[in-house]
């Protein structure tokens, strides 16, 4: 497709459960970003990779989040045991280089009840 | 540490008055600078970046915004405003020294338009 394309677009989860959320970055990206956005708050880095490596994990808010991008694609972000806190909307974007903007999807609005 | 500061939570114009919504922001090298809308229930939309050269960047929508490096602030301008401008418009900043790739963003600033 034409651009970042992210799966699924609402997810409600029971607290404890595990989720697991998909981007597909625009063909060729090699930067993949993902960002936390809390209702009226601005989105939040989590993680970033360069191809398949996860160069900066540093904004991951504890250990039930883990991202992976095993073959320099599609990513994926799994958050297991959920809380309510974690009920959010997760962005993905991505980058052709470095010097690029960001290019986000549309978004998985995640609600843990 | 890179950091963004919007400091208005609203911005509210006049259709076909012009508009500002600011921002300033903090690195301690070099800053790529970014401007994105955000409509309801969408993703962010890239509107216009300042990487190098001239300090005076034009973007989409006729939206420009101009990088001030003593003032460390990136303000959006648009020379006259439309209702269908209304909506979440978010800055951010890449500190490129070190090769450094986190683009931290800010609050958010909502415009609203008044017809």
């Amino acid at each position: 497709g034409a651009g970042v394309s992210q799966s699924p677009r609402y997810k409600v989860a029971k607290r404890g459960q595990d989720v697991a959320l998909r981007c597909d970055p625009i063909s060729g990206h090699v930067s993949l970003f993902w960002y936390q956005q809390a209702l009226g708050q601005g989105p939040e880095f989590l993680t970033y990779f360069q191809n398949e490596a996860q160069l900066d994990k540093s904004g991951l808010p504890s250990d039930r989040f883990f991202a992976e991008r095993p073959e320099g694609s599609v990513s994926t972000l799994k958050i297991q045991r959920t809380q309510q806190e974690d009920s959010a909307v997760y962005l993905c974007a991505s980058s052709l280089k470095n010097t690029g903007e960001l290019f986000f999807g549309e978004g998985s609005r995640l609600t843990v009840l | 540490a890179q950091s963004v500061a919007q400091p208005e939570d609203q911005v509210n114009v006049a259709e076909g008055n012009p508009l500002t919504v600011k921002c300033t922001y903090s690195v301690s090298g070099n800053p790529y600078l970014f401007w994105y809308v955000q409509y309801p229930n969408r993703g962010l939309q890239f509107l216009l970046k300042y990487i190098t050269g001239d300090n005076l960047v034009k973007g989409s929508y006729g939206f420009e915004a101009e990088f001030n490096k003593s003032q460390t602030s990136f303000h959006l301008k648009k020379p006259s405003a439309l209702v269908s401008d209304s909506a979440l418009y978010f800055c951010a900043v890449r500190d490129i020294s070190g090769g450094y790739q986190k683009v931290t963003f800010g609050i958010g600033t909502k415009l609203q338009v008044i017809p």
